[in-house]
Parts: structure tokens; sequence; C-alpha cells
């Protein structure tokens, strides 16, 4: 079976406020993650990533938290706007492989 | 835009024929992935090319096969085409070198239809 998983598969947020997605993993040989965001009709879009040794990193708007303690990967989106909808993906590699393995997603939307 | 092109965007073939995905990456990049998308799942890891050479593989029959080429686009081809294979089919072409590389980015992908 998959090793990456999400706990909620649609998660409804309005219009400035935050989201939290939050995905569970079961390999702890995996060194590396990463969130993608995959609008309709489109490929999946590079968010941000994770290595390890980290536990927190943030880029605009946007929060990976690490915990390696329970194998648990979140995505906070601060100030979620309409554009943010669509559906977010984590993926974990593990040690020595460039290979990424994706989860299910969550389906982000955002009402006005 | 990553600039990872694919071609065609759309494609309807039927069960038993073959079928030819292309992929340009993105410039400078030496690894190109191929994953495969059913509607609503992840996309599922086929294999990887890497200089030419296959460098790693998913749990996909052998009638799922592809090639690199000198300038690092790339094929993917499927023969005997099952009624399953109907998904989206996605390149990612990232650069790999010995600090990392797994940062993969996409192309819009090609949708195939087996009738």
């Amino acid at each position: 079976g998959e090793s990456v998983g999400l706990h909620l598969p649609t998660l409804s947020v309005q219009e400035g406020d935050n989201s939290i997605i939050n995905c569970a993993y079961s390999n702890s040989a995996s060194d590396y993650f990463i969130w993608y965001k995959q609008e309709s009709g489109k490929g999946p879009q590079f968010i941000i990533d994770i290595r390890s040794n980290m536990d927190k990193r943030q880029g605009q708007r946007v929060t990976v938290l690490l915990n390696k303690t329970v194998k648990h990967l979140s995505l906070q989106i601060a100030a979620t706007q309409p554009g943010d909808s669509a559906v977010y993906f984590c993926a974990e590699k593990l040690g020595g492989s460039y290979i990424p393995t994706f989860g299910r997603g969550t389906s982000l939307i955002v009402h006005p | 835009e990553t600039g990872v092109t694919q071609s065609p965007t759309h494609l309807i073939k039927t069960r038993g024929q073959q079928v030819t995905l292309r992929c340009s990456s993105q410039s400078g990049h030496n690894t190109v992935s191929w994953y495969q998308q059913a509607l609503g799942q992840g996309p599922q890891f086929i294999f990887q090319y890497y200089r030419e050479e296959e460098n790693g593989r998913g749990n996909f029959p052998p009638r799922f096969s592809g090639l690199q080429f000198p300038n690092y686009s790339s094929e993917l081809n499927v023969n005997a085409l099952e009624l399953d294979d109907s998904a989206l089919y996605l390149c990612a072409s990232s650069l790999q070198h010995r600090q990392g590389g797994e940062k993969l980015f996409f192309g819009s992908g090609t949708q195939l239809s087996v009738l």
C-alpha cells in the first residue's frame, strides 16, 4: 500500500482564514518531503519542501511543519485566498533515492 | 510555468492499441520522471530516466516503456492498451546532483482515454 496518506480528503475554508492540510507518512527512512498544488487541468506545482533534519520551513504565506516522532507533515496556508483552491499533495522521498512518492491528496475549497 | 511541455494534451485510443507520449524537459535538467494519475488519486511513479538510462521503475508492467534522448527529452510508450490505462500521464523534469535534485517540475500532462 501507499506509505504516504492524508487525513482529510476535502477541506473547506472561508477566504482570509488560515488553512492546515495534514499528511501522515509511514516510512521513517524518508529524508525529504514536498508539498505540491494541483489546479484543475494542470500538473502539480511545487510549493515548499523540507528535509528531515528540519522541523519547520517557511515560504511566502506557507509553512511546512515536520514531526518525525509521529511521522506527520502539515502545510499551513495563511490568509487563504480563492486562488488557493486546488488539490494539495504531500510527497516523501527515501534516503538515497531521487523518486518522490505521492499521497492521495486533499482538496482545498476556499469560499469568498 | 515550469518549462516542461507534453504532447499531445489529449488522446483517445481503443483497447489493444499502442500510444507514444512525449515530453520536453526544462532547460538544464538531466532527469525525466513519468507518473500516471488516475482520477481522484495522487500521481503514481512509472519510471525515471537519468542521462538516457532508466534510473528506477515503479510497479508497472513491461508494456510501459520509455526513452530519454541526448537532449533529455523523453517518450513514454504503452503497448496493448487496457481500459484501466485511462489516466493523466505526467512528465516531470529535475536536475540530479550530488547534493540533491529531488524537486520535480511537472508538465500539464497528457489525458489518455482508452475506449
